[in-house]
């Protein structure tokens, strides 16, 4: 039973527009949260986290947005570029304990040029 | 160069061997982690370690055991390696409060 779901398995968005990465979560208790980005044959790089005090966090071109009612969170890159293909984890758990993060499947995006 | 580097990158072994999986970070980090990433499922925490000497199960640690001894190396070893722990070994590590940093993984086959 998946606590963390990125139900996108793929997605595939041209170059300079909008992409919207989901992520929906089961604990309401989680008050972390973050995305991460994977390329071939590399380990995960983390991208971006968010708290739960928060509704948006931004860093250049990615924002993260949490929307805890609807245990839903979202990575938006804008604009998107080819260098950001990639598989995108999200990851939930709570702040300072990062051996308690449960992972999303990941989003493979692929921006095309 | 200051990382997380994870070795072998890939190893083949058979059923029954013994394997051990290295990582090593130069940060200084406190916290070290062992996942292993396969198909339909997230990434799952074999073990972690919070200090030299101060190891502690995840998620999935049967059939591993690991050790701490100094700061900035944690060794995964499969004792008797199974079918099942054919997968993807990826090593972190991280600072208080900080995210984790992940090494490149090693893909490991048992056959």
């Amino acid at each position: 039973d998946q606590q963390v779901k990125q139900n996108s398995p793929s997605l595939s968005v041209q170059e300079g527009r909008i992409s919207i990465l989901n992520c929906d979560y089961t604990n309401s208790m989680f008050d972390y949260f973050l995305w991460y980005k994977k390329y071939p044959a590399e380990g995960p790089t983390f991208l971006i986290s968010i708290s739960s005090i928060k509704d948006k966090n931004e860093d250049g071109r990615f924002t993260v947005f949490l929307n805890k009612s609807a245990k839903h969170l979202s990575l938006h890159i804008v604009p998107s570029q080819p260098g950001d293909s990639a598989v995108y984890f999200c990851a939930e758990g709570y702040a300072g304990n990062n051996r308690k993060l449960i992972w999303g499947l990941g989003t493979s995006l692929a921006v095309n040029p | 160069d200051a990382g997380i580097t994870q070795s072998p990158r890939y190893k083949i072994t058979e059923t029954g061997r013994q394997v051990t999986l290295m990582c090593h970070q130069t940060w200084s980090h406190s916290y070290m982690f062992w996942y292993r990433q396969d198909l339909g499922h997230g990434l799952r925490l074999i073990y972690y370690s919070a200090a030299a000497d101060i190891t502690d199960k995840g998620e999935v640690p049967d059939g591993y055991v690991v050790s701490r001894s100094k700061t900035e190396n944690f060794p995964l070893t499969l004792e008797s390696a199974t079918r099942s722990q054919t997968s993807v070994y990826f090593c972190a590590s991280s600072a208080i409060n900080s995210p984790l940093h992940f090494g490149n993984g090693t893909r490991l086959t048992v056959t």
